[in-house]
């Protein structure tokens, strides 16, 4: 699976949009962008996944460039429970990932 | 419908022993898969196991291993524990078929090896 590289921690406003970059240069052309979080003493939860179009849900935004080589994740208003570590993880399957260190984002009041 | 959930929470072990942990997939999900977590290697894979049949696997040693159920709950053994073995082991679950997206782990087993 591709290595992702993302900044170690970020802050951001609470009610402000908060964007966390991912870089993921050696991505293959059969491999998904997923996002997880995880929040102090919890399992990961998962936030959003795509392959190359642009996705949205009830949690987040996922930008893919053209090229796959870069992604943000957007949170859109950012709260005080957004608080956590951010995982940027591609996978061919989805069944198997190999987490790196993630962003941890603290939002502030 | 109810979550992921593994027994037991939290248990205190000593080196040379073993341990058995287990996990209970949400309703319907075919695929279990184990993670290690420990704050200097971070979040790690350890193996995968969908309709009784370990699918993929990470790089852990033989001491660790694994089983699914017909009913597919899943549990992990490591045997002959080492200190470094200390550490949060998650188990998520799935329908297991190929990029439905999400996986849902549980709470944990926090295991402390002395």
């Amino acid at each position: 699976d591709a290595k992702t590289t993302q900044p170690t921690s970020m802050d951001c406003a609470e009610g402000r949009a908060a964007n966390l970059p991912c870089n993921h240069s050696t991505i293959s052309g059969n491999e998904y962008v997923y996002w997880y979080r995880q929040i102090h003493s919890q399992g990961p939860q998962y936030i959003i996944h795509g392959l190359k179009n642009n996705e949205t849900n009830e949690m987040a935004s996922l930008i893919i460039t053209e090229d796959r080589k870069s992604s943000t994740l957007i949170l859109p208003h950012a709260t005080l429970r957004d608080t956590a570590v951010y995982y940027c993880i591609v996978s061919y399957t989805g069944n198997q990932f190999y987490f790196g260190t993630g962003t941890s984002l603290t939002v502030i009041p | 419908k109810a979550g992921v959930t593994q027994t037991p929470r939290y248990l205190i072990k000593t080196r040379g022993q073993q341990v058995t942990l287990s996990c209970s997939p949400i309703s319907g999900h075919r695929s279990v898969s184990w993670y290690q977590q420990t704050p200097g290697q971070g979040l790690q894979f350890l193996f995968e196991y969908f309709s009784e049949t370990q699918r993929n696997k990470g790089n852990f040693p033989g001491r660790f291993s694994g089983r699914q159920f017909s009913n597919s709950r899943s549990e992990m053994n490591v045997s002959t524990l080492e200190l470094g073995d200390s550490a949060l082991y998650l188990c998520a679950s799935s329908l297991g078929t190929v990029n439905t997206g999400e996986l849902f782990f549980g709470e944990g087993s926090r295991l402390t090896v002395l």
